[in-house]
């Protein structure tokens, strides 16, 4: 089955402890890419990585980040989390030809206290 | 500055009426438009899209509409099922539809009742 899969689904955390969020794709695509979903705010892309080893910054970036060293995984870190921090993560994959969509994995509840 | 905005936060309607939800754009670049679909704990899914050259793409039930001089879409559910009661995210994006380049909306929440 085709899927985006993201780890853990729920973690709660303290100030300043890194934190590494897992994402795996099994497609074969070479674009993949972290968003933050907000309260009012919406998806929010916070770094993307259109192959292995080149990634780029997106709208939300500070506090974050990202390595691609081989195509089927993106993790993403959070080096010192913070409590703004706290929020919904998806990681979403595609091809990159035109007019493709996105797979998104099904969320990672992260709270920092 | 928002680029993409859903000015309703939620709507709610009947079994079988009409959902319509909608979405404007200030980018006069954007040339993809995605509706997407997010369930409670899950990741959203692809509903359906419609490209700038297009005013209307009908897939089923659903149907988005494409008005550019207005920068306005809209997404309409006909029958409303209660199956449908979803996040929808209206989605743009410029250069051939650039995944990378994708900017999506605030979500409305639809509640469609029995």
């Amino acid at each position: 089955e085709a899927q985006v899969t993201q780890n853990p689904r729920y973690l709660i955390t303290v100030t300043g402890k890194k934190l590494t969020v897992t994402c795996s794709q099994n497609m074969n695509h070479e674009y993949m890419s972290w968003y933050r979903q907000d309260p009012g705010l919406g998806l929010r892309q916070i770094y993307y990585s259109m192959n292995v080893e080149v990634t780029d910054k997106g709208d939300v970036p500070e506090g974050y980040k990202v390595s691609r060293k081989e195509k089927r995984n993106f993790p993403l870190i959070l080096e010192s989390p913070s409590p703004n921090q706290t929020s919904l993560y998806f990681c979403a994959s595609s091809g990159t030809g035109s007019n493709e969509k996105l797979f998104f994995g099904s969320g990672t509840q992260l709270s920092v206290l | 500055d928002q680029q993409v905005k859903q000015n309703s936060p939620s709507l709610s309607v009947q079994e079988g009426r009409i959902s319509i939800l909608n979405c404007d754009y200030t980018n006069s670049m954007f040339d993809y438009f995605l509706w997407y679909k997010k369930y409670p704990a899950e990741g959203p899914t692809f509903l359906i899209s419609i490209s700038s050259i297009k005013d209307k793409n009908e897939d089923g039930r659903f149907t988005v509409f494409l008005n550019k001089s207005a920068k306005h879409l809209s997404l309409h559910i006909v029958p409303s099922q209660p199956g449908d009661s979803a996040v929808y995210f209206c989605a743009a994006s410029e250069d051939g539809g650039a995944t990378n380049k994708l900017i999506f909306g605030t979500g409305t929440l639809l509640a469609v009742q029995p």
